[in-house]
């Protein structure tokens, strides 16, 4: 089965506050995906990768980063948390050449105060 | 205009029914086009994916797709009460070097038992 693991299922950061949030997939997927998860806006693309050390930002990458130095982790960074980042974060892994599924981790609930 | 567009719902349907759950999408270069079923606090799963104009059946699942109306649609005979989930319809396209995905907000399903 494929796995993709989501380091914490639950943050709690204060504002201004650095935030990393870890992702590993153990697939060998080429593709790997941040979202973050909002009641009424539905899944909404933050950056995604198709290539170690390559990124492509999504439709909301403001106040994010991330970094892909293996195959297998990709990483969200939060340089300065803020309140209006608090949401659920949802990341997945996508094999290109069969059905294009996403497979998603558990997800990390980030508070920030 | 939204890249995906879905009735957020509720939508009651009683059990045995056909719950019948539409999705539209703006890009005419969209390619590929999933379901997802995502359950209270769970992550989303794939239940069916579609890239022909037509229908796709799995099971009590049924996926069509109208290109040319930019219309995809999921209908889900014999509906039973495992059935109550959020939706989301999720449409993939070409975006640089490879292709993102991107999600409709969602409709929410209730089946009445």
């Amino acid at each position: 089965d494929v796995k993709v693991t989501q380091s914490s299922r639950y943050l709690v950061k204060r504002t201004g506050e650095k935030v990393f949030l870890e992702c590993v997939q153990d697939m060998d997927h080429e593709n790997m995906f941040w979202y973050r998860q909002d009641p009424g806006l539905g899944l909404r693309l933050i950056y995604f990768s198709y290539d170690v050390k390559m990124k492509e930002k999504g439709d909301i990458p403001e106040g994010y980063s991330v970094s892909r130095e293996k195959k297998e982790r990709f990483s969200l960074i939060l340089e300065s948390a803020s309140t209006n980042q608090t949401s659920m974060y949802l990341c997945a892994s996508r094999d290109r050449g069969r059905t294009g599924e996403l497979f998603f981790g558990e997800g990390s609930r980030l508070t920030v105060l | 205009q939204k890249e995906v567009e879905q009735n957020s719902g509720p939508l009651s349907v009683p059990e045995g029914a056909i719950a019948s759950l539409n999705c539209t999408y703006s890009d005419r270069g969209s390619q590929s086009f999933f379901w997802y079923r995502q359950y209270s606090g769970k992550s989303p799963e794939l239940i069916m994916f579609i890239y022909s104009n037509g229908d796709k059946e799995d099971g009590r699942f049924t996926a069509q797709l109208n290109k040319a109306s930019q219309y995809v649609s999921l209908l889900i005979r014999d509906s039973q009460p495992s059935d109550s989930a959020t939706y989301l319809c999720a449409v993939s396209k070409s975006w640089g070097r490879d292709d993102k995905i991107i999600f409709g907000k969602g409709t929410r399903l209730h089946i009445l038992p």
